[in-house]
């Protein structure tokens, strides 16, 4: 089962705009982990927001965690064509493994 | 410049064939992990090591068998392949085996089991 899921499968937006990533899980956590996937290239993290915050920044990126609803965000402000790329949420499944969602592709049109 | 050295970054093999992925991590990190990724499925965890042990296994295979001959060296030998095997394998590391660690992923090997 999947233990972490984005709710999209893709998005896309014009350059500029502003696009919202959102995530869901199915148990508790110790932390949330955002990552992005560029075509060829290995996933890179972008944001660890822990169970005990509810928004964490990284430049023009905001996660954002409701432990209640057991769901994450991920906004990107003043998108560029370089954004493009395949977004994962991502939560431990015990101490040692990342359990990823299926992505969601985000196509930024210049 | 990459950290994470994944060898070679495209493989051809036969069904019933044996392979080896190498990888190597240069940001003298503890734990070294093997994720896959195929074409229908999510990012799927396969094995984690620490300090060269084996923590977890989530390989339901034994033709998976991660090998570590150095702290930063972990690589993945697979033995009677087949097409189902076929996806890219991605290296990872983090300083520890920890839940609020990062995963410093490489470039993957790309797998194709004709």
């Amino acid at each position: 089962s999947q233990l972490a899921e984005e709710n999209s499968w893709a998005l896309s937006v014009h350059e500029g705009e502003s696009v919202t990533v959102n995530c869901s899980y199915k148990t508790s956590i110790t932390a949330l982990q955002w990552y992005r996937q560029k075509s060829g290239k290995g996933p890179a993290q972008l944001i660890l927001i822990r169970s005990n915050e509810r928004e964490k920044r990284n430049g023009r990126l905001r996660a954002t965690l409701d432990t209640s609803s057991q769901s994450s965000s991920l906004s990107i402000t003043a998108t560029r064509c370089e954004d493009t790329a395949v977004y994962f949420c991502a939560n431990t499944e015990g101490a040692d493994r990342l359990t990823f969602g299926k992505g969601t592709q985000l196509i930024i049109q210049p | 410049d990459p950290k994470i050295i994944q060898k070679p970054k495209y493989l051809v093999a036969v069904t019933g064939s044996e392979k080896i992925l190498i990888c190597e991590q240069y940001l003298g990190h503890n734990a070294m992990y093997w994720y896959r990724q195929s074409a229908k499925k999510p990012l799927e965890f396969m094995f984690s090591y620490s300090y060269q042990k084996l923590m977890d296994n989530q390989t339901a295979s034994s033709r998976f068998q991660p090998q570590s001959s150095k702290k930063n060296h972990l690589d993945l030998q697979i033995t009677a392949l087949k097409p189902d095997d076929s996806a890219t394998y991605f290296c990872a590391s983090s300083q520890e085996t920890n839940s609020n660690e990062r995963l410093f992923f490489g470039h993957g090997t790309k797998l194709s089991v004709l």
